[in-house]
């Protein structure tokens, strides 16, 4: 099945850009979805359709996909943005659901 | 106001049965897939399986097809995940989510969360 590689961390400095990967093997073909998962809660919607938000969720959050990677770009960064990350697609040759492996932002 | 409100934390024995609940409110329960989505302590997401309430079409993942049942009663607007006989491998954090259609494209994303349900199995 699919499999997405996200690193580990990523650290950031308030009111700088976090740039998140999401790796895959021709991923760019993928519908990408984002989720935020702050700590002691559940996941949270972000990005769907690699960069289309959602209601509710602040214009710093940005994405695009393209060939093997996609990114979920965070700009302006706050406190509250501290959280793991996850990218999601739908493998449709087998069926399943896959999420990435995370990414922990963490805001210096 | 969509809402998924599961069952509370559990502590189990290895050997033991288990069914944790995931009740919706707020849409209507029967026309939108339900997942559940597990996660280990200090790890990643991983899905389940999927049921539509409507018809009870279910789908799981081969991680965890035969380990776990999924099914629904629509008249309580609730799903449910049940393991027959639990292990110490499955404690963990489980997450029922609604799969909502966005965009013009009709995208299938988890658009809402339950608030989780910590299941502990000790050896």
């Amino acid at each position: 099945s699919f499999v997405l590689t996200q690193p580990p961390s990523v650290s950031v400095a308030p009111g700088k850009t976090a740039r998140i990967t999401c790796g895959g093997n021709n991923i760019g073909s993928e519908n990408v979805h984002w989720y935020q998962q702050r700590p002691g809660q559940a996941p949270q919607l972000v990005l769907f359709y690699n960069s289309d938000r959602p209601s509710g969720i602040p214009e710093r959050f940005s994405g695009s996909n393209s060939g093997n990677t996609a990114t979920l770009t965070i700009s302006r960064v706050e406190a509250g943005d501290e959280a793991d990350y996850y990218c999601q697609v739908w493998d449709s040759s087998s069926h399943l659901y896959v999420f990435g492996s995370g990414t922990k932002v963490t805001v210096l | 106001e969509v809402q998924l409100v599961q069952s509370g934390a559990e502590v189990k024995k290895a050997g033991e049965s288990l069914k944790i609940s995931c009740k919706g409110s707020g849409h209507s329960f029967n026309s939108y897939y339900i997942g559940w989505v597990r996660q280990t302590p200090g790890k990643g997401l991983e899905w389940m399986g999927i049921i539509y309430p409507g018809d009870s079409d279910t789908r799981y993942s081969p991680s965890f097809q035969g380990q776990v049942t999924i099914s629904a009663d629509e008249s309580i607007s609730t799903a449910y995940l049940q393991w027959r006989t639990l292990k110490a491998s499955d404690t963990a954090m489980y997450y029922c989510a609604r799969l909502g259609l966005y965009g013009s494209g009709n995208y299938e994303v988890f658009d809402y969360w339950g608030q989780g349900s910590l299941v502990t199995v000790s050896p």
